[in-house]
């Protein structure tokens, strides 16, 4: 069964350091999504892309934060520098997408980072 | 922001019995679906209730909603100790339809005991 692969599963770093998480959605979505999770809250999103394009990035702290889908397929999301409160599951999902589709999601395992 | 809420936010109950959750969201929606999250793992979609629909059901989960009050309802029967995780209700941000990202409520920890 086609899944979404996210990677590292987790990431210590100090604060002010540079981390990155990749992602790769199953094959044939267009839709792709990055959410953050904070412990004992629901996942908020942090930037939707259609194919290679952003859709929604309204809530992306983007002075820190940006993600990139170069070729519309797999997407890394980059924080630089990290701060203490970045610590959260980060959480990649995908959808078949398009117009008039109802959007079941596909979720990754996440990544778990720890900022120092 | 948070646009769902589900209540209550932590249940515990014995295996075998029912588990009924409860969602109210703010604003008009497309459809509203359901996930699972077992602890530190991503999500699991369970089920998806389009703004038509009064009720659907999938297996042993049944699923109401009732865009009147703003609120959709969650029952897991014959509960078993498998079904211990967090369950989010979720909705579209936007209601222009197609892939939108969802707005997720807080969650309900549910704990089956054996």
């Amino acid at each position: 069964e086609a899944e979404v692969a996210q990677s590292p599963r987790y990431k210590i770093t100090e604060k002010s350091q540079a981390v990155a998480f990749w992602c790769d959605p199953i094959s044939g979505h267009a839709t792709l999504y990055w959410y953050r999770q904070i412990l004992g809250q629901g996942p908020e999103l942090l930037v939707q892309f259609q194919d290679e394009s952003v859709v929604d990035d309204s809530q992306l702290p983007k002075d820190r934060f940006s993600a990139e889908r170069l070729k519309g397929v797999d997407s890394t999301l980059k924080i630089q520098p990290a701060e203490l409160g970045d610590s959260a599951m980060y959480l990649c999902a995908s959808s078949p997408g398009g117009l008039n589709s109802y959007n079941e999601q596909f979720f990754g395992p996440g990544t778990r980072l720890t900022v120092l | 922001s948070q646009q769902g809420e589900e209540d209550p936010q932590a249940l515990s109950i014995q295996e075998g019995e029912n588990a009924t959750m409860n969602c109210s969201y703010k604003t008009s929606i497309n459809n509203l679906q359901w996930y699972r999250q077992n602890s530190g793992r991503g999500l699991v979609h369970l089920i998806l209730i389009r703004s038509n629909e009064r009720e659907k059901h999938s297996g042993r989960l049944r699923v109401t909603l009732d865009t009147s009050k703003k609120s959709s309802s969650l029952l897991i029967t014959a509960s078993r100790a498998a079904d211990t995780a967090s369950y989010f209700c979720a909705t579209d941000r936007y209601s222009g339809g197609g892939a939108d990202g969802l707005t997720f409520g807080k969650g309900t920890h549910l704990i089956i005991q054996p």
